[in-house]
C-alpha cells in the first residue's frame, strides 16, 4: 500500500552505461516530480510531469530523460552515466486542486541511491 | 528569486530538551507555501507540514510546534522533550504560488543523545 514506490532502491553501475529508475504512485495524483539529492544532502528538482506531460525541466545534462507512460507512473533514463551522477534521486507527487489549479503538497518515494563507479 | 535558509548546519541535543531549527526564507510572491519535511537515517523525506501565505498561527502537532512569521520571513520549527527517534536532517521548503517548484534549505542535522 506504498503510496509512492521507486525501484529500484540501490543501484551500482559503471560509467558509460545506461540505466533506469521507475517510479509509481497509487494516490491518483496527476503530477510527478523527479529530484537529485547530492552527497551534502543538497535537494533540487531536475522535472515534473502533470498528466504525462512535461512541465518543469531544470537545467540537467539532455543524459537525463524522463518518460511519464501514464500519470501513475514517471520513469527517469539516464545515458552514459558519469561519476558526477552519484546521488540519491527522489520522486514525488502531488494533486492539482480543481477550483484554484494551486498544487498541492508534494510526497516523496523512498529514493533511488545511485553510484557510479 | 527564490531562497531558504537554514543556517544550522548541526544541532546536538540531549533527550527531553527542546530545540528550534531555523528556517528563513525569501521570495517575491504574495503568496507561497512552506513546508517542513524530516530525513530519518534510513533516507526517506517525510512530509510534516505546509502552511500558507497567508495564514500565520502557529500550529502545534504533539511535540512538535511551528512558528510561521511573515514580518520576519521565517518559518521556525520546535521540538519540545526531544527523543532520540527525533534524530534526522530535517529540510524546510518554500514554494511558489504559479509554479510546482519547491525550493529547499541545506537541511539541518539534529542529533539526540539519550
Amino acid at each position: 500500500d506504498t503510496a509512492v514506490s521507486q525501484t529500484p532502491k540501490y543501484l551500482v553501475t559503471q560509467m558509460g552505461n545506461d540505466k533506469s529508475i521507475k517510479c509509481e504512485q497509487n494516490l491518483g495524483h496527476d503530477t510527478m516530480y523527479w529530484y537529485k539529492q547530492d552527497s551534502k544532502k543538497f535537494l533540487k528538482i531536475m522535472f515534473s510531469y502533470n498528466n504525462k506531460e512535461l512541465i518543469i525541466n531544470e537545467t540537467v545534462p539532455n543524459r537525463f530523460s524522463p518518460k511519464s507512460p501514464d500519470k501513475a507512473h514517471l520513469n527517469l533514463h539516464i545515458n552514459s552515466l558519469e561519476l558526477g551522477d552519484s546521488a540519491v534521486y527522489f520522486c514525488a507527487s502531488s494533486q492539482e486542486l480543481e477550483t484554484s489549479g494551486v498544487q498541492e503538497t508534494q510526497y516523496f518515494g523512498p529514493g533511488t541511491r545511485l553510484l557510479v563507479l | 528569486a527564490q531562497k531558504v535558509t537554514q543556517a544550522q548546519t548541526e544541532i546536538s541535543v540531549v533527550e527531553k530538551e527542546d530545540v528550534t531549527l531555523d528556517c528563513v526564507y525569501e521570495t517575491r510572491d504574495t503568496t507561497y507555501y512552506l513546508f517542513w519535511y524530516k530525513q530519518p537515517p534510513s533516507g526517506e523525506l517525510v512530509f510534516l507540514i505546509r502552511r500558507n501565505s497567508f495564514d500565520e498561527q502557529n500550529e502545534i502537532s504533539g511535540r512538535y510546534s511551528w512558528n510561521f512569521q511573515k514580518s520576519t520571513s521565517s518559518f521556525n520549527f520546535t521540538i519540545t522533550a526531544s527523543q532520540v527517534v527525533d534524530s534526522a536532517v530535517y529540510f524546510c521548503a518554500l514554494r511558489g504560488y504559479n509554479t510546482d517548484k519547491l525550493i529547499f534549505g541545506t537541511g539541518t542535522r539534529l542529533q539526540v543523545f539519550p
